[in-house]
């Protein structure tokens, strides 16, 4: 299956700065892809999809951008809150078997400095 | 409204010993799936389904076993488990073709 990566493993920001989260795809037939949050000691909780005949998509505060040329896509998230700290997934659907499955990325861990 | 129940949270085995984590979902998702998470490693998916019947391996099949004999539940089962196998063990649920997934809490799995 294609891999999916994320550019930096941690990410530091001061509260109520912007961040931005970058991830890598390696299959250029991708053409779905999601963010999902993880916060320490719970499951991954879905963020945000954005499908490839889109280039941005906007959230409550969050914006997912991809770029195609590059298989290249972010997650930005304005005003970050202590609350946004977590590990944050890039994920994309795999079709190689009987139905699409998430594969994902290795995580960038946010931390928000008050 | 519970979502996706995952038991035991916490678990220790010995080497050779079997066990089954249970999954249970009030969705009526059709698809259902088993991830691990190791450090370093993000999640990895070890076998799904997508309704009752019907399973498939994922990229880390071996070493355990499913089944899909009702819609809700979704049990993994460790023939003999390895040390290998430690592990947080995530059950994850949507509607088929979704790609939003819903995860239970995870099933922490240390074995010695």
């Amino acid at each position: 299956g294609e891999s999916v990566g994320l550019h930096l493993p941690t990410l530091s920001v001061q509260e109520g700065d912007n961040s931005i989260i970058n991830c890598a795809y390696s299959n250029s037939a991708s053409d779905y892809f999601i963010w999902y949050k993880q916060e320490s000691g719970k499951g991954p909780q879905f963020i945000i999809d954005i499908r490839s005949n889109m280039d941005k998509r906007q959230g409550q505060r969050v914006t997912v951008l991809l770029n195609k040329t590059v298989k290249h896509l972010s997650l930005q998230i304005a005003a970050t809150q202590p609350g946004d700290s977590a590990v944050y997934f890039c994920a994309d659907l795999d079709y190689g078997g009987s139905q699409g499955n998430l594969i994902f990325g290795k995580g960038t861990k946010l931390s928000v400095k008050p | 409204n519970a979502g996706v129940t995952q038991t035991p949270k916490f678990q220790v085995l010995k080497t050779g010993q079997s066990m089954t984590l249970q999954c249970a979902q009030d969705m009526n998702h059709e698809y259902m799936s088993w991830y691990r998470q190791d450090p370093g490693m993000g999640l990895r998916l070890i076998h799904y389904s997508v309704g009752a019947g019907i399973t498939d391996q994922g990229e880390v099949p071996n070493g355990y076993n499913v089944s899909r004999s009702t819609t809700e539940d979704f049990p993994l089962r460790l023939l003999s488990a390895a040390p290998s196998q430690t592990s947080v063990y995530f059950c994850a649920s949507s509607h088929a073709g979704n790609g939003e997934l819903f995860f239970g809490e995870g099933s922490r799995l240390t074995v010695l």
